[in-house]
């Protein structure tokens, strides 16, 4: 069971907008950032975002986070083909003293 | 840039001991943190140890007692030890910089799966 909590799966058409939640609590989102990752099929992850809001250099401005709490999210405006991935949230978890993930969420571009 | 490259053997057998590489290249060894992360695969991601700059260690407590994870700087290698691996130890295994103040993985190195048979 995954410290943190993401949907399993989202889809949304070309240019649409879509935002993938995690929720956690206080030991890991609660007191710490959130970092976001990609993984396009068959490859290795890839940083998306972290410290909550911040772009890694060549992450399209289409990309979005934010954090509330005990809960973060990432937004994907304009969604494009490219965009088709598996996307992971994690945090630093006090209790664990290192980093968990979200089980991760399938984004799907119909 | 910086550039890791897993090595190691694919197949296992159960009980024995896992032992994977981690070439850098693109920057200096000693100036970064490292990481190992797994996925079982179709699954999600499982971070495994980090070994710091000033050669400390910190491991997942679900794994600690099996694990260890050293750099060797002349060879400008990261390594994973893995003792008595089980068939619930099959994953792809990524090594990882552990950037910035939360330790966040980047980048990757392409992964190498490993299974545990008999």
């Amino acid at each position: 069971q995954p410290a943190l909590i993401q949907p399993p799966s989202t889809s949304g058409t070309p240019g649409q907008r879509i935002i993938i939640s995690c929720s956690g609590s206080n030991s890991n989102i609660g007191s710490n950032t959130v970092n976001w990752y990609q993984q396009v099929s068959g490859t290795a992850p890839r940083l998306l975002m972290y410290s909550n809001i911040q772009r890694p250099s060549g992450v399209p401005d289409r990309f979005s986070g934010s954090k509330s709490g005990t809960s973060a999210s990432l937004a994907i405006s304009g969604l494009q083909s490219e965009d088709e991935a598996d996307y992971f949230c994690s945090a630093w978890d006090v209790s664990v003293n290192g980093p968990v993930f979200g089980g991760g969420t399938k984004v799907t571009v119909l | 840039q910086v550039q890791l490259l897993e090595s190691g053997p694919g197949l296992v057998r159960p009980s024995e001991t896992l032992s994977l590489h981690c070439t850098v290249s693109g920057d200096s060894i000693s100036r970064s943190d490292w990481s190992w992360v797994r996925q079982v695969p179709g699954k999600g991601l499982e971070w495994i140890g980090y070994v710091y700059k000033d050669g400390a260690t910190n491991y997942n407590p679900s794994l600690k007692s099996r694990v260890t994870v050293s750099v060797d700087t002349p060879k400008s290698q990261v390594s994973l030890r893995l003792s008595a691996m089980t068939v619930a130890d099959t994953a792809v295994y990524y090594c990882a910089r552990a950037a910035g103040h939360n330790k966040r993985f980047d980048p990757w190195g392409q992964g190498t799966l490993v299974t545990v048979s008999s």
